[in-house]
């Protein structure tokens, strides 16, 4: 079976860092994704992790851990813009199809 | 910069009708991809399309379904008779090579009454 489970809500103020965590179990693992999706809008792709490590990206940075099943978003210097929700997807062997998770909701305060 | 478009972006049909969801994907994109988003749920795939054929699909694509590339820029998702459950946002997707990221168009927000 495959299942992502991230949490369902978070909360942070302007200029903060958060960090959103995945965890997946899944026949196999091929790479796994981070999306920014705004209300009503299309996922917006963020970063991509297929080895163990860090990427970052400016203010975005993604950890992956392969052997733990697990992934984090990190976001620094948080904007009001940064309210949205994150999507964890997770890619398998032998497909291209992506698996997303429910999804993250973060909302920035003043 | 270059990017998935969808038509429309909204669109309200009733029970039993069919509807057509149209894609122009990124120009050099070989892999395309329709996902779907009931509202306050997760995104779930729904089919991929590579070389004129369906590659995958999932056990939401079923034979009420089918998908077509009618010429070389468009890509369309159609649903023979919509039920009130087809009520989404649908998004596509294409990508250069089978491992690359996916980007996913603006999404049509599809109402079946």
């Amino acid at each position: 079976g495959q299942n992502i489970d991230q949490p369902t809500e978070m909360t942070a103020t302007e200029g903060a860092i958060v960090q959103i965590n995945c965890t997946y179990q899944t026949s196999g693992f091929n790479g796994l994704f981070w999306y920014q999706q705004h209300a009503g809008e299309a996922p917006t792709f963020l970063s991509y992790n297929v080895l163990d490590g860090l990427e970052e990206k400016g203010r975005f940075s993604s950890f992956l851990s392969r052997s733990k099943g697990y992934s984090y978003l990190l976001l620094k210097e948080l904007q009001m813009k940064d309210s949205a929700s994150y999507l964890c997807a997770v890619r398998s062997y032998n497909t291209d199809k992506l698996i997303f998770g429910t999804g993250t909701r973060l909302q920035v305060f003043p | 910069e270059p990017e998935v478009t969808q038509t429309p972006s909204h669109q309200v049909t009733q029970m039993g009708q069919e509807v057509i969801l149209r894609c122009v994907p990124i120009s050099n994109h070989l892999y395309f991809y329709w996902y779907r988003q009931i509202l306050g749920q997760k995104v779930e795939f729904l089919v991929s399309f590579y070389n004129n054929e369906i590659s995958e699909k999932s056990e939401i694509f079923d034979d009420q379904f089918s998908v077509e590339r009618p010429d070389g820029s468009n890509f369309t998702l159609k649903i023979r008779s919509t039920k009130l459950e087809d009520s989404a946002m649908y998004f596509c997707a294409s990508t250069e090579g089978s491992e690359q990221t996916q980007y996913f168009g603006p999404g049509t927000r599809l109402l079946v009454l």
